[in-house]
């Protein structure tokens, strides 16, 4: 079975600083797709990024990137130059022959 | 260009009632699913659809039915309503089920009472 697991509940950064969130997965496919989600409070659910298993290199939109490592099994999300409306819920998931699988979601707060 | 659309947006049930949620997607995606979510927990998959006429089992399929007549519509019924049963529901659609993602609604939020 597929699991992804987000080891951090909550965290909080000043705005403009860069933040790192975490996210592991565990699967034994070697085909698959990795993604974060944003969920701000409106509840409506975001792309973020996306990034394909077989690509080395790593994805980035605007002040979005991944650190993919894929031995390790690690899929972590870098946000630079945050700000005010970056706050929200991010959920990693991860989609292979079983569907999405989501981690349980790390709460960003960004602070003025 | 609608999307991923839900009805209701909210509704509070009696224990033991039952409702229908509905889920209407015009990009002719062949997948759909139905999610809850709660506190803690992340998104987990209910039932879902690999097209018109087809439904399975996700993670908590419990106290859950779902029908999908129309290849645009997915139905999530609820037959007899649960305190448990409390949660958001999110409808999402898919062109395959993996490289583009899903395309989510923007919830349902129901309480059981």
């Amino acid at each position: 079975a597929q699991t992804v697991t987000q080891s951090q509940p909550e965290m909080s950064v000043q705005e403009a600083e860069t933040v790192t969130l975490s996210c592991t997965y565990d699967t034994s496919e070697n085909n698959y797709y990795l993604f974060w989600y944003k969920q701000p409070p409106s509840r409506q659910m975001i792309l973020v990024i996306r990034q394909e298993a077989y690509k080395q290199q790593n994805a980035t939109e605007n002040r979005f990137s991944v650190n993919f490592q894929k031995a390790a099994k690690s899929f972590s999300l870098k946000i630079s130059d945050s700000q005010l409306g970056d706050t929200a819920m991010y959920f990693c998931a991860f989609t292979g022959a079983d569907g999405l699988t989501f981690g349980k979601g790390t709460h960003l707060i960004i602070q003025p | 260009n609608a999307g991923v659309t839900q009805t209701p947006k909210f509704r509070v049930l009696k224990t033991g009632q039952s409702m229908t949620l509905l889920c209407a997607q015009d990009m002719n995606h062949e997948y759909m699913y139905w999610y809850r979510q709660d506190p803690g927990m992340g998104l987990r998959l209910i039932h879902y659809s690999v097209g018109e006429g087809t439904t399975a089992k996700g993670e908590v399929p419990d106290g859950y039915n779902v029908s999908r007549l129309k290849k645009q519509n997915f139905l999530l019924g609820l037959e007899s309503a649960a305190p448990s049963q409390t949660s958001v529901y999110f409808c999402a659609s898919s062109y395959s089920t993996q490289y583009y993602g899903y395309t989510f609604g923007s919830g349902t939020r129901l309480t059981v009472v």
